[in-house]
């Protein structure tokens, strides 16, 4: 078993949708959990950094993190096709090496 | 510029050969990141560097991978004797400080034939 999984989709919704990312983890020392963007052909860049428990709200985008479950969430309302990307999330332990342990990225398309 | 650059950005090598990747970081990060993103995988984590010190190399996949930072900030990645299975994406993150955001290049394709 790996230690994060992600649903690799794909995932295609109409323009407007809410969209719901999610990824699940198997190691309690992952503290920081971070869900990155990438567009083809480009490097992964950040849309969420979460620290522990709780949601956090930046524009359209919400991220949820629930440590008891070890399952993690990114909402995307009213969704565009500029969305449109691979979605991947990064975790990271609170001490040791600073490595991210990525997930297998969900790529998602929105529909005009 | 003010990201972090890669060169090249495309490479192809014949299955034997020895390549090396390049990573320019922005300026004033301390910590440099490699990571490997096989087609259609997430990235997984190659080695990082905090200043010119190697601090993790677990990720690794085997002794024919190499990565250095004699200075503190250009980092090169050398595969030596490369083979099919290393075809993908190779990326590189700076950052400012511990546990700060990873900022990535665009990554080096490397294609083995």
């Amino acid at each position: 078993q790996k230690e994060v999984e992600q649903d690799p989709g794909p995932l295609s919704v109409p323009e407007g949708a809410i969209v719901s990312l999610n990824c699940t983890y198997s190691n309690s020392a992952f503290q920081y959990f971070m869900w990155y963007r990438q567009y083809s052909r480009k490097g992964p860049e950040l849309l969420m950094y979460t620290y522990s428990s709780g949601n956090k709200e930046d524009g359209r985008f919400t991220a949820q993190v629930d440590k008891s479950s070890k399952y993690i969430s990114l909402f995307i309302r009213d969704s565009q096709p500029s969305d449109s990307a691979t979605y991947l999330c990064a975790l990271l332990t609170q001490g040791g090496s600073e490595k991210l342990v990525f997930g297998k990225g969900m790529k998602l398309t929105v529909n005009p | 510029g003010a990201g972090v650059s890669q060169s090249p950005r495309y490479k192809v090598a014949k299955r034997g050969q020895d390549v090396a990747l390049r990573c320019d970081p922005i300026s004033g990060h301390v910590s440099l990141f490699w990571y490997q993103q096989a087609l259609g995988q997430g990235p997984e984590f190659l080695t990082y560097f905090q200043n010119e010190a190697q601090l993790d190399k677990s990720g690794l996949p085997s002794d024919r991978f190499f990565a250095e930072r004699p200075e503190g900030s250009v980092s090169t990645l050398k595969i030596q004797r490369t083979q099919q299975e290393d075809s993908a994406v190779y990326l590189c993150a700076s950052s400012l400080a511990q546990r700060a955001e990873q900022f990535f290049g665009p990554g080096t394709r490397l294609t083995v034939l």
